[in-house]
Formats: C-alpha cells, sequence, structure tokens
C-alpha cells in the first residue's frame, strides 16, 4: 500500500505564478520528509527538505509545509520559471528505519514561458 | 560534488538472462540503495546497504538480490531477467553523518529492457 502519495500526475503554470505541489502520507511516524527533483534522463536530484519538528522550511524560491494533523506536505514555487519544469516526487522516513524512504509516485510540473 | 555512477544508460536483455547492474559512488557513503521506478508507481525500494557486505529487503526484493563487496560499490543481480522487470533502475548513496543524514543522491539511471 502506497504510504506517500501525490495524487496530481500534473501540473501547468504559467512563469511566474506560484506552483503548488502536494503530498500525503499515511504514516504518523514518518519524521522527515524530502523534495526531490527529476528531470528526463537525469536521476532525482535533492531539493528541500523539512523535519516534523518544523511546519515550514524556505530555500529561495522553494517552500515546504507541513501540516502533521492533516499527513500533508506541500512545496511551493515562486515565483515559477521554465526551468523548474520536471517531475517532483516527495519522500517520507521514519528515524527508526534509518535512511529508508518512501516516495511518492511524482508531480509532473511543466511551467508554460 | 558527490558522484554516483551506473553503469550503464540502457540495457536490452532477453527473458531469463542473468542481469548485473553496477553502481560506484565517490563520497564513502556508508548507505547504498537501489530502487525501480515506473509508470504511476513512483520509486519503489528493492534493497539497501548499510555496510560492506550487508544488506537489506526493501519492498519489492522477489526477483534480484544484491551484492557489495566494497564501500563504493553496490551491484543489483537479477538471477532471471523477466518482461515485468523491463523498468528504470536507479542506484542512490546517503551519508550516516548528522549533516545532511537523509538526503540520498541518486544515480542517471538504467533503462533495462526485457524481451
Amino acid at each position: 500500500d502506497q504510504q506517500v502519495k501525490q495524487n496530481s500526475p500534473s501540473l501547468s503554470v504559467q512563469e511566474g505564478r506560484i506552483s503548488i505541489l502536494n503530498c500525503d502520507y499515511t504514516n504518523s511516524m514518518f519524521d522527515y520528509f524530502l523534495w526531490y527533483k527529476k528531470y528526463p534522463a537525469e536521476g532525482p536530484t535533492f531539493l528541500i527538505s523539512i523535519s516534523s519538528i518544523k511546519d515550514k522550511n524556505e530555500d529561495g524560491r522553494f517552500t515546504v509545509f507541513l501540516n502533521k494533523s492533516a499527513k500533508h506536505l506541500s512545496l511551493h514555487i515562486v515565483p515559477s520559471q521554465p526551468g523548474d519544469s520536471a517531475v517532483y516526487f516527495c519522500a517520507a522516513s521514519a528515524g527508526d528505519t534509518g535512511n529508508q524512504f518512501y516516495f511518492g509516485t511524482g508531480t509532473s510540473l511543466t511551467v508554460i514561458p | 560534488d558527490v558522484k554516483v555512477t551506473q553503469s550503464s544508460r540502457y540495457l536490452v536483455k532477453r527473458t531469463g538472462e542473468k542481469v548485473f547492474l553496477e553502481c560506484v559512488q565517490d563520497m564513502d557513503h556508508e548507505n547504498m540503495f537501489w530502487y525501480r521506478q515506473d509508470p504511476g508507481l513512483g520509486l519503489r525500494l528493492i534493497y539497501f546497504s548499510y555496510d560492506v557486505k550487508m544488506k537489506e529487503k526493501g519492498d519489492i526484493p522477489e526477483g534480484y538480490s544484491v551484492s557489495r563487496e566494497k564501500k563504493e560499490r553496490f551491484s543489483l543481480i537479477l538471477e532471471s531477467a523477466s518482461t515485468n522487470q523491463t523498468s528504470m533502475y536507479l542506484c542512490a548513496s546517503a551519508n550516516l553523518g548528522a549533516v545532511a543524514k537523509n538526503i540520498q543522491y541518486f544515480g542517471a539511471g538504467t533503462r533495462l529492457s526485457v524481451l
């Protein structure tokens, strides 16, 4: 059973606007969350992370929000740029499983110039 | 920069063949992982290793085995390839150190087709 879900397979946004990518999880033991970005023919690259002790983490144009009660996290990209067009995966881990991660199915973001 | 290198970008094999996928990382990371990526299913963990000669099953280990004889190298083995193992295979490594403990670094992937 999928423990991390990204219910939107794709998203299109105009350049300069906000992109919001969503992720839901079912395991309340997850305490660390990451977003990865993947271009075609490349491996995923780390983008931003958040620990469960926080509800927000910012890095430049990227902000991740965590709502533990709803078991939901989101990635905001502001402003969106054409180079942000990629597949975005969220991932989660629980402290007692070491480095084992559970990935979502991915959301393909297209930023339209 | 961390570099994770997968030996092949594309492979085409026949059903029943033994297949080796090789992965090498250059950052002295303790942990290494093999995933497969399939449309609509995301990345699923096949096996991981937290030390030389150590291995742990992930979520979908059936039909696969792994080998870690040296810290920098982690091999995925398909003992007898089947068509349902046609997929993109991704290798990753991660450091157990306190800083950036949970960040995995991925290779570019190997697209395997089993005919």
